[in-house]
């Protein structure tokens, strides 16, 4: 069965440090990896997926097959990045997303 | 488009009530997904349809859970009758294809006292 886990639910950064929020999968295919971002009482929207492998407002994640992880990274934090992050996986054309339980970044000043 | 369009945002409900959320897809998206999200299980997947077939519901947690999708651009997820523990927020998300990029709703904020 699929599974996604971000073994953090509450993440704490000064403003300018280093980010990394974490993401581990159990899929044996080739999965299709995702990081959604909810910010305070806005819908979940999509922030970037592994296979454009794009960096979007700062943020990057590379997928690590061997240690089936998609972990999140920014370099310097910004007090507009803090908000609850999902890292979600779908086997491409055979079942919907399955999301991690969330992380909670919280960017202080 | 206007995307993925849910309502209401915020329904309060005395326990026992009948409880309607209502969502709209995006116009063109064959899938449509009804998760619920809590602080405790973050977000589940309930049911989804693909071309307004439901195809899987083994998320839904209890027989007073049911959700119809009438027509290619409406949905409803019922609780009936509604208990407190349903207290959570109710996400309907559309795609183009099962495992694609989902498009997100609001969000309906269900409050049962």
């Amino acid at each position: 069965a699929q599974r996604v886990t971000q073994p953090e639910k509450l993440l704490s950064v000064f403003k300018g440090a280093p980010v990394e929020l974490k993401c581990n999968y159990s899929y044996s295919g080739s999965p299709e990896l995702f990081w959604y971002v909810q910010y305070s009482r806005q819908r979940l929207q999509l922030l970037l997926r592994h296979i454009s492998r794009e960096s979007i407002k700062g943020f990057t994640a590379d997928l690590n097959k061997g240690e089936t992880s998609f972990h999140l990274k920014k370099p310097f934090a910004q007090e507009e990045d803090s908000a609850m992050y999902y890292c979600a996986l779908s086997d491409p054309g055979n079942t919907p997303l399955v999301f991690g339980k969330g992380t909670r970044l919280s960017v202080i000043a | 488009d206007a995307g993925v369009i849910q309502s209401p945002r915020h329904e309060v409900t005395e326990m026992g009530q009948e409880v309607t959320l209502r969502c709209k897809p995006i116009s063109g998206h064959d899938y449509l997904f009804w998760y619920r999200q809590t602080m405790m299980r973050g977000l589940e997947l309930l049911i989804y349809f693909n071309n307004n077939v439901p195809i899987d519901d083994s998320g839904m947690p209890e027989d007073r859970f049911s959700a119809k999708m009438p027509n290619a651009s409406f949905s409803t997820l019922k609780i009936q009758p509604s208990e407190p523990r349903d207290s959570a927020v109710y996400f309907c998300a559309s795609s183009k294809r099962e495992g694609a990029e989902a498009f997100f709703g609001q969000g309906t904020r269900l409050t049962v006292v």
